[in-house]
């Protein structure tokens, strides 16, 4: 995907709530995908991970959609909790190694 | 899980002076390590890829005498911002791989840089 944004998009839930964060890529040859939640002032920090020739995976609280058809990546976050407000990216790799594309980012906000 | 750390964490410099910033792998050894460049409210844009012993490889647009990458050893790469000016102030972030190209990939905590 694209990895330059004039801003970051916003998403405002309720705690307890589930969190759904989008991504969109753009390069059909991409084969590793990578969730990273970045908090303020830090470094991304691992999250969860797909390979392609998979469509879903779950972590713990946590579940990755993969939909090759139309180049979409998603996060899932249950039941979300205060601790889990940053700003979440997907990045992609293409072709092995460990060289990643980050995506535009999305600002979870958790509301008490 | 393996630790990346970057020193210094905050620097403040002149304009018109250059800037050391490190990044080391703690507990194993990398033989490539990144650099990532990100300014507020964007992503993490690819600066270089750093190979143990041997030149960086640069992405296009970016100034490699401006953005000098040593990676003397297997545990330690360092950016240095050549004649810093106010629009280089940012957000330095390297991750390291652990055994080789294609292991798992670790990020340092960033560095901020401000350039007055």
């Amino acid at each position: 995907g694209e990895s330059v944004g004039l801003h970051l998009p916003t998403l405002s839930v309720q705690e307890g709530d589930n969190s759904i964060i989008n991504c969109a890529y753009s390069n059909s040859a991409s084969d590793y995908f990578i969730w990273y939640k970045q908090e303020s002032g830090k470094g991304p920090q691992f999250i969860i991970d797909i390979r392609s020739n998979m469509d879903k995976r779950q972590g713990q609280r946590v579940t990755v959609l993969l939909n090759k058809t139309v180049k979409h990546l998603s996060l899932q976050i249950a039941a979300t909790q205060p601790g889990d407000s940053a700003v979440y990216f997907c990045a992609e790799i293409t072709g092995g190694g460990n060289k990643l594309t980050f995506g535009t980012g999305t600002q979870l906000k958790v509301e008490l | 899980g393996a630790v990346v750390s970057q020193h210094p964490s905050w620097v403040i410099c002149k304009s018109g002076t250059s800037v050391k910033i490190e990044c080391r792998s703690l507990d194993f050894q990398a033989t490539t390590m990144f650099w990532y460049r990100q300014f507020p409210k964007q992503s993490l844009m690819l600066m270089a890829t750093s190979n143990e012993g041997s030149k960086a490889t640069y992405e296009q647009g970016v100034e490699k005498d401006k953005f000098l990458i040593n990676h003397a050893s297997l545990t330690l790469s360092t950016l240095t911002v050549t004649s810093a000016h106010p629009e280089d102030s940012s957000f330095y972030i390297c991750s390291a791989v652990t055994g080789g190209s294609t292991g798992e990939l670790f990020f340092g905590e960033g560095s901020r840089l401000t350039v007055l």
